[in-house]
């Protein structure tokens, strides 16, 4: 079975500082995707980033970019230039290659400070 | 928006009602799921839909049926529920994972408490 574990409940940031959300994850799968999603307040989860396994380049959009270790097995999401819409809980989430069942962690809440 | 809405938004309901949970995705997918986000637990996977038909059920207590008449809907029939039962209904809609940057479509969900 899959696992992923994201160790930090609860994260601050100042606003326009940059801060790292750290997840790892748990597979015997060599083909696999994984995921970053942002729930604000309002609630409706949508996606920040996704990186194939395969690719050994870090996903990158805008502000948000990612370290993605394959054989450590980690996932990090790095929020550059934070902004106070940027405050919500973030999901770490993994997906195998086939199937359809996306593996959550419990998640990081960040808050950023004015 | 993400294209996946979800009826009610907020459910109180007794040990004794019944009641269902909508949800309607206008993206073409044929996944559809159901979620439970309970406090500082991991999104707990309750059911996958695949073209309509059921492909995963993870241990879900029968007092959670699930129901999806075609792609673009989904239900969750309520009865009997526990107090132990609230928590926050996420459906999601993606399409198969062989296709280029799928990713998962969340609705906003419905907050279930039970009295």
């Amino acid at each position: 079975a899959q696992t992923v574990t994201q160790s930090q409940p609860e994260m601050s940031v100042q606003e326009a500082e940059t801060v790292t959300l750290s997840c790892t994850y748990d597979t015997s799968e060599n083909n696999y995707y994984l995921f970053w999603y942002k729930q604000p307040p309002s609630r409706q989860m949508i996606l920040v980033i996704r990186q194939e396994a395969y690719k050994q380049q870090n996903a990158t959009e805008n502000r948000f970019s990612v370290n993605f270790q394959k054989a450590a097995k980690s996932f990090s999401l790095k929020i550059s230039d934070s902004q106070l819409g940027d405050t919500a809980m973030y999901f770490c989430a993994f997906h195998r290659a086939t199937g359809n069942q996306f593996y959550f962690g419990t998640g990081t809440s960040l808050t950023v400070i004015p | 928006e993400t294209g996946v809405t979800q009826t009610p938004r907020h459910l109180v309901m007794g040990m004794t009602n019944k009641k269902s949970l909508k949800c309607e995705q206008h993206l073409g997918h044929n996944a559809m799921y159901w979620y439970k986000q309970s406090a500082k637990k991991p999104l707990e996977l309750m059911f996958v839909y695949n073209f309509k038909e059921q492909t995963e059920n993870n241990s879900v207590p029968s007092r959670f049926s699930p129901e999806c008449p075609n792609s673009s809907h989904l239900f969750l029939h309520l009865h009997t529920l526990q107090p132990e039962d609230s928590a926050l209904y996420l459906c999601a809609s993606s399409q198969r994972m062989t296709v280029p940057n799928t990713e998962a479509f969340f609705g906003q969900g419905t907050r279930l408490t039970v009295v």
